[in-house]
């Protein structure tokens, strides 16, 4: 079956550590995304690629990094730069062939204390 | 700067009425995507929407698009208890690369 896995379904961390979420796609697609959100908010954009070895700033890029060495594969690191990291993150992919449409994880939710 | 509202942000309504859930944005796109989550739960789509004048149906839900009027609509046909959830609509844009602006959802409540 296609899809996208992100693991683990929950995390806990403490304040200060750096933590990685991973994203796995096996449906080809060549754009993948990385979205926050928190308790009875939107979604908002952190990072996305548009292709391999190339990713750009989403709208609240502080405190993250991503990589993107594989075409099914963006992980993201949530650094201790980032202040308020507890939230649930979804990872989203999309392809021209499927006009665009996003398909999402099933998202991993960080708990920082 | 893109924006995608939504309204109402709530909507609490009983078993059997019908409804309309407006998504209006700021900039020129084809293109608008419904998506349905339900609590604790990750995004799952609904509708494509990808030319004016498109239309789409799915059981009690029928999403529609006027790009002329930046506005699309998600209606609801006698509405059952299953369908209480946050719906988020969603316009891509486009500047070198594709990206997604998503409105700030309608949480939506049927009561029995």
């Amino acid at each position: 079956d296609g899809g996208i896995t992100q693991s683990p379904k929950y995390l806990f961390r403490k304040e200060g550590q750096n933590v990685t979420l991973s994203c796995e796609q096996n449906l080809n697609h060549d754009a993948m995304y990385w979205y926050r959100q928190d308790p009875g908010q939107g979604l908002r954009l952190i990072y996305y690629s548009q292709i391999v070895n190339d990713f750009q700033k989403g709208d609240i890029a502080e405190g993250y990094s991503v990589s993107r060495e594989k075409k099914e594969s963006f992980p993201l690191t949530v650094t201790s730069a980032q202040k308020n990291p507890t939230a649930f993150y979804l990872c989203a992919s999309s392809s021209p062939g499927t006009g665009y449409e996003q398909y999402f994880g099933p998202g991993t939710r960080l708990t920082v204390t | 700067e893109l924006k995608v509202e939504q309204n109402p942000l709530f909507l609490s309504m009983q078993e059997g009425k019908n409804y309309t859930i407006y998504c209006n944005y700021s900039t020129t796109s084809d293109r608008l995507y419904w998506y349905r989550q339900d609590p604790g739960k990750s995004l799952e789509s609904l509708f494509v929407l990808l030319s004016n004048g498109a239309v789409k149906q799915e059981g009690r839900l029928m999403a529609s698009l006027d790009t002329k009027a930046r506005l699309s609509t998600l209606h609801i046909t006698a509405a059952v208890h299953d369908l209480s959830a946050t719906y988020f609509c969603a316009v891509d844009s486009y500047s070198g690369t594709y990206k997604y602006i998503f409105g700030t959802g309608t949480r939506l409540k049927v009561l029995a």
